[in-house]
Parts: structure tokens; C-alpha cells; sequence
């Protein structure tokens, strides 16, 4: 079955203390990509990435870190993270033209 | 620079109304992709429809239709005799396949918030 997998689904953490999220998708596709959703801002890119070993800043990527070692992989880095880091976050992969397939979504809260 | 704009942010109906959702999108690329995807009250994205910049005919499916005007950069979304369940974010999103730099990237809208009453 295509899916985009992340983990955790739910995260209660502290400030400061670093914390990643796994993505993981089986299709094969090149692009991998983070949002961030908040209330009446709708979904906002982080950051994506074209293929392996090729990542950049989407429209809010201050705070935030990613890698993409392998194709299939797309985790998202929180080196210290801020109570404005609260968010609903989804990672997406999709092909040239193709539709996204999103993740369940990561509903992270930083106290 | 790509852009999409849901000038609606929130529209309430009664079930059985025709309701639609509005979507304009600017671009500088001739070739690229638009989308609809609904977030029902569970939170998960699924997605609608998928429609290319070369194909201009209006999509039926079911109670859903979509009506693409490449004249007025709008992609709008019509749900007919709505019902409870329609309730959602629904996102219009697109997608350029020109721009080497940034080929896949999906560029969103806001979102238009739903709700159908009963």
C-alpha cells in the first residue's frame, strides 16, 4: 500500500530540548517535503527536498533542520525547540506532477 | 512567483445547498498542475482531484464538479446538495513543472473552512 508514514503522531516536549520526526514514504518518489499547519495560515512549507543529498528552505525553515540520506527518508530536526513550534506538522511526497501523499500528521506541543 | 489564494476563509450552509469554493492562482509557467485536497475534522489530507494546465474540461464526480478557467486563473470546486459530512478544510493547491529549481514543490491556499448544518 502507498503511504507516507511519520512518527510520533502526538509530542509533548520541553523548550530547548532537541527532538526529530520521522518521515518515510514507499513510492519512490524524489520529493519529500515538511509543512507546518496553523490556525487561519493554512499549510506552510518548511523545507523540501528534490532527490538525495538535495534540500532548501521553504517559507518558514527558521528553527528547523532536515536531511535526506536516502530517498525513502525524510526526517525533520528540531535542534531547540520553542513553544512557538507548536503546530501541526505533516510531511508529503509526491513525483513530477503527481499528487502529494501526506503523512497523519505529528500534532507537537513545546511547554 | 507562484501563488494561490482562497479569498474565502469560512462558508457556512445548510445541508442540501449547493456550495462552491473558490481558488485563483497566478503563475508565470505555462505547464503545471492544480489540486484540491479536503482535511476533514480527523485531520488527515486526502486528496480530490488533480487537473493539468492543458485540459480546460470541467470534472464531474458524484456530487463534486470542477470547474478550471485557465482565462481567469481559477480552478473552483462545486459540491452539490451538500451534506453534514462535506464539513473540512478544503486546500487548493499547485504545482509548476517549468521551474527547474523548484520542479514538484506544491504551493498551497489557505484553506476554506466548511461547514455543512443539518
Amino acid at each position: 500500500e502507498a503511504q507516507v508514514t511519520q512518527n510520533p503522531r502526538y509530542l509533548i516536549t520541553v523548550t530547548g530540548k532537541k527532538l526529530t520526526v520521522t518521515c518515510s514514504q514507499n513510492m519512490n518518489h524524489e520529493y519529500m517535503s515538511w509543512y507546518r499547519q496553523d490556525p487561519g495560515l493554512g499549510l506552510r512549507q518548511i523545507y523540501y527536498s528534490m532527490n538525495v543529498e538535495v534540500t532548501d528552505k521553504g517559507d518558514v525553515p527558521e528553527g528547523y533542520k532536515v536531511s535526506r540520506k536516502e530517498k525513502r527518508n525524510f526526517p525533520l530536526i528540531l535542534e531547540s525547540p520553542s513553544p512557538n513550534q507548536t503546530s501541526l506538522y505533516f510531511c508529503a511526497s509526491n513525483g513530477q506532477g503527481t499528487e502529494a501523499f501526506f503523512g497523519q500528521g505529528t500534532r507537537l506541543t513545546v511547554v | 512567483a507562484q501563488k494561490v489564494t482562497q479569498a474565502q476563509t469560512e462558508i457556512s450552509v445548510v445541508e442540501k445547498e449547493d456550495v462552491t469554493l473558490d481558488c485563483v492562482y497566478e503563475t508565470r509557467d505555462t505547464t503545471y498542475y492544480l489540486f484540491w485536497y479536503k482535511q476533514p475534522p480527523s485531520g488527515e489530507l486526502v486528496f480530490l482531484i488533480r487537473r493539468n494546465s492543458f485540459d480546460e474540461q470541467n470534472e464531474i464526480s458524484g456530487r463534486y464538479s470542477w470547474n478550471f478557467q485557465k482565462s481567469t486563473s481559477s480552478f473552483n470546486f462545486t459540491i452539490t446538495a451538500s451534506q453534514v459530512v462535506d464539513s473540512a478544510v478544503y486546500f487548493c493547491a499547485l504545482s509548476d513543472l517549468d521551474r527547474g529549481s523548484t520542479l514538484g514543490r506544491l504551493y498551497f491556499g489557505r484553506g476554506t473552512q466548511l461547514t455543512v448544518w443539518p
